[in-house]
């Protein structure tokens, strides 16, 4: 079963809203998350990692006012997406990966979620 | 800087061809290598890893080798189904921090 829970699924808002998605590890503490995303048809971008208790790392290029990140718990962080547009319509994926060495089979991805700006 | 090139899709293969996908790494140090698997709709499925050189990562029949003297980390399966339709991406794990940097992806298509 998935480990890593990403909610909503699919999230349609209007131009101008803002909308919240979640990331939850399930089963075990995540100290750090990643948000991606993903134009159709292309590759994950890295936008910000999520540190639990602390401000999140933007990438460069990534605006940290429009994209806020907050991991408040060692099992949950948020990406909202602030005054929403239409160009910010795409498919966001979370990571998590929990402590000790990173191997690779420790980082796990969420489902995704489809954001649709109307 | 840190980056992954694969090959170009979309990979077009008959049920039971031989599949290579080609990736090829730019990375200071010594990263970990990733095939991750993109089923339509879903997100990323770890598919198979190489920790360091010569490591022969496999899983499902697909398998890949970590060829440092080419940064290579090409991924071959010898009998594809229609099921391994999917978008497949190869990462490297630069650091022990768990950020991945992804290659862009490559689209196959298995036709019975």
């Amino acid at each position: 079963g998935a480990v890593v829970s990403q909610h909503p699924s699919w999230v349609i808002c209007k131009s101008g809203t803002s909308v919240k998605i979640e990331c939850r590890s399930l089963d075990f503490q995540a100290t750090t998350m990643f948000w991606y995303r993903q134009f159709p048809k292309q590759s994950l971008m890295l936008m910000a990692t999520s540190n639990e208790g602390s401000k999140a790392t933007y990438e460069q290029g990534v605006e940290k006012d429009k994209f806020l990140i907050n991991h408040a718990s060692l099992t949950l962080s948020t990406l909202t997406v602030t005054s929403a547009h239409p160009e910010d319509s795409s498919f966001y994926i979370c990571s998590a990966s929990f402590g000790g060495r990173y191997s690779g089979n420790t980082i796990y991805f969420g489902e995704g979620s489809w954001l649709t700006v109307v | 800087g840190n980056s992954v090139t694969q090959m170009e899709g979309p990979v077009t293969l008959s049920e039971e061809a031989f599949l290579t996908i080609n990736c090829t790494y730019t990375a200071t140090g010594y990263p970990s290598l990733f095939w991750y698997v993109q089923y339509p709709g879903e997100g990323l499925q770890l598919l198979l890893k190489a920790t360091k050189a010569d490591d022969k990562g496999s899983n499902k029949g697909f398998e890949a080798t970590y060829r440092k003297e080419t940064t290579s980390f090409h991924l071959e399966k010898g009998s594809v189904q229609v099921s391994d339709s999917a978008v497949y991406f190869c990462a490297l794990l630069y650091n022990q921090g768990g950020k991945l940097i992804f290659g862009q992806g490559t689209e196959l298509s298995v036709k019975p």
